[in-house]
């Protein structure tokens, strides 16, 4: 069984400052994890994504995340937040085993970034 | 565009009646999930189609729900005799291939109101 956690439902930051969005994860088997961005009334868009390999990984608008094994973590972090990236976060969790069935991400809550002059 | 598309974008029914939620999926994709996303809450998986195959309804509500994907046209996200709880958003994402590292791309989503 996979599950998600994201810790703090809401974050504000004032424009320029420092990002870091918290997520834990817990599975059973390695995980492929990934960092969703969803603007109001929009789907989710892809911000970047661990499979194997380099545990830093860079996505999208300035976006990184690592992959902590040790701490079953897996936070989002910019450098310098911009007004434009205000919007709700989400991190999600599937298995890395293809048993030929489902590929299923199960999800966070969710964070909703506020970003303020 | 070739993203995921989804219609209709928002949809109102009334308790009792059934409504159909549509996806297709973009070019060259053959793997389909339906999420649903509660207000405040994160999405919950329902389904997961290949053409013509359901592979995993795990998710699905045991009454009244159902999906399918044919061979030729979208992929359809049934829901019969709907209540006011059925009031969600409803995505529909798609990816090349079932393996578990190929990214999931999402449509727009249709947002059910029951009145």
């Amino acid at each position: 069984a996979q599950s998600v956690t994201q810790l703090g439902s809401h974050v504000s930051v004032s424009e320029g400052a420092l990002v870091l969005l918290r997520c834990n994860y817990s599975s059973s088997v390695p995980p492929y994890l990934f960092w969703y961005v969803q603007y109001p009334n929009q789907g989710l868009q892809l911000l970047l994504k661990y499979t194997t390999g380099a545990t830093l990984v860079k996505g999208i608008n300035g976006f990184e995340a690592e992959f902590k094994k040790s701490e079953t973590s897996f936070h989002l972090t910019k450098p310098s937040a911009h007004m434009s990236d205000a919007a709700e976060y989400f991190c999600a969790v599937t298995e890395s085993i293809n048993t030929g069935t489902a590929s299923k991400l199960t999800f966070g809550t969710g964070t909703r970034l506020q970003v303020t002059l | 565009n070739a993203g995921v598309m989804q219609n209709p974008r928002h949809l109102v029914r009334r308790r009792g009646q059934e409504a159909r939620l549509r996806c297709s999926p973009m070019k060259g994709h053959s793997h389909v999930y339906w999420y649903r996303q509660l207000p405040e809450e994160g999405l919950k998986f329902m389904v997961y189609l290949q053409k013509e195959n359901i592979i995993d309804e795990s998710g699905m509500p045991k009454e009244r729900f159902s999906a399918e994907f044919p061979k030729e046209g979208p992929s359809i996200l049934r829901i019969q005799q709907v209540v006011r709880g059925d009031s969600a958003a409803y995505f529909c994402a798609s990816s090349l291939q079932g393996n578990t590292n190929q990214p999931q791309h999402f449509g727009d989503g249709t947002r059910l109101s029951i009145l």
